[in-house]
This record gives structure tokens, C-alpha cells and sequence, in this order.
């Protein structure tokens, strides 16, 4: 059964650049060429909020609002996702996730989530 | 952006009851690229619904989407003790991605 495990960092001081790894088991990121490998954060006590993804191919798209400070990469050879946040601030304080996005069958769109990792609370304090 | 508002935000029922929840888009959604996610706490959320009406794997029946353009709702028929969670939609038409604040499901 595939799984996602995420790891990484979780005390940054503002200005720090933010580093997550996210490994897939039982599969591999190029598995399927339309899966799109993405990041999702959840400030304490809110909502969820799409980061950015990229596809196996290295074709990466960001939330506008982030796309400045944000870079996410597939390394196939050592099957891992990252995520690379820079100039961190309290506002980015989040438990943040990777996820599989798949696209709906023979509809034009982006992507539902049906794969998650099991969460990294990120904490931006001086 | 397309933005996501759902009602209430807040639900408080008993086992066997139906839970109806609501979700609006602030624009048409096409061809109803809209998924359901269940969190509770300390959990990664879990898709539920994809495509507006599809069931994910092993999703048990007694959960149902439906809606279109607009307004989409998600059914919880027969409430079970396991099923208090936050709820939230998704909408997966157009970048970004947007999900929506959630409703707080409470099984007495």
C-alpha cells in the first residue's frame, strides 16, 4: 500500500528558510505522470491551504500569494518531494503536509488529494 | 481565487441522524471539480468525495455528494459516533486550489 512519510525541521526564526522532505513507500513519484505532488498547510486552529505541487516532471505551479518565497522539487532518484519556504515568518506557523494530487479522468482541472503524509507542525518563533 | 464558503459551521446531531452540509462557490465550478475531506483531530484530512458525487476507496455508503456550479452539498445519512470531524470541500477547477473554512461535525 502506498504511503507518504514527512520529515523535517520543526523550530525556524524569522528570515529562515523552511526545508520539508516527503518520501512515497510502496511507489514512486513517477509511478504516474499525471499525479501532482503537492503541499498543504494548516495554521493552528484554520483551514487548509494549498502551497504549491509539481508533476514528475519537474513542472511546478505555486499559490501566487507564496510564489516568491516558495520552490518545491521531485528528486526521482531518491524518490523524495521538498519544499523550500524562504524568509519565514509567524504567519507561516502550520502543520504542513504533502499530498498526491490525482486529476479527474477525461476533465480538463487540477487536482483532489487522495493520498496525505502524516503532518509536520512547522513552528516560526524567535 | 475561487473562494469556498461553507454551513454551518457548526453541527450538532445524534447517531442515526442525517447530517447535510453545505458548501458555495464564490463562482461556477466546472463539471463539478469539487472533493470532500474529513479531519479529526491531530489526523491528516481523509478524501471522502471526488468529482462532486464520487465515493473515494472504502468510503461507506452513508456518505453522498451532489450539487453542481455553485452549490454543492455533502449528506451524512445515518450519523455514527466515528464520523465527529471537521468537514471541508475542496474545488479543483481552477489555480489555485482553495478549500473551505470547514464544518465542525459533533456526534452527541
Amino acid at each position: 500500500q502506498v504511503r507518504l512519510h514527512q520529515w523535517g525541521a520543526g523550530l525556524f526564526k524569522p528570515s529562515e528558510t523552511l526545508s520539508l522532505t516527503c518520501a512515497v513507500y510502496g511507489g514512486s513519484f513517477d509511478d504516474d505522470s499525471d499525479d501532482f505532488w503537492s503541499w498543504i498547510r494548516q495554521a493552528p486552529g484554520k483551514g487548509l491551504e494549498w502551497i504549491g505541487g509539481t508533476d514528475s516532471s519537474g513542472r511546478a505551479h505555486y499559490r501566487p500569494t507564496l510564489k516568491s518565497r516558495v520552490s518545491i522539487s521531485v528528486d526521482s532518484f531518491k524518490n523524495e518531494l521538498s519544499l523550500r519556504l524562504t524568509s519565514v515568518t509567524a504567519a507561516d506557523t502550520a502543520v504542513y503536509y504533502c499530498a498526491r494530487g490525482r486529476p479527474m479522468q477525461y476533465v480538463s482541472g487540477w487536482y483532489y488529494f487522495d493520498l496525505w503524509g502524516q503532518g509536520t507542525l512547522v513552528t516560526v518563533s524567535s | 481565487e475561487i473562494v469556498l464558503t461553507q454551513s454551518p459551521g457548526f453541527l450538532s446531531l445524534s447517531p442515526g441522524e442525517r447530517a447535510t452540509l453545505s458548501c458555495r462557490a464564490s463562482q461556477s465550478v466546472r463539471s463539478s471539480l469539487l472533493a470532500w475531506y474529513q479531519q479529526k483531530p491531530g489526523q491528516a484530512p481523509r478524501l471522502l468525495i471526488f468529482g462532486a458525487f464520487t465515493r473515494a476507496t472504502g468510503i461507506p455508503d452513508r456518505f453522498s455528494g451532489s450539487g453542481s456550479e455553485t452549490d454543492f452539498t455533502l449528506t451524512i445519512s445515518r450519523l455514527e459516533p466515528e464520523d465527529s470531524a471537521v468537514y471541508y470541500c475542496q474545488q479543483f477547477d481552477m489555480s489555485p486550489i482553495t478549500f473551505g473554512p470547514g464544518t465542525k461535525v459533533d456526534i452527541k
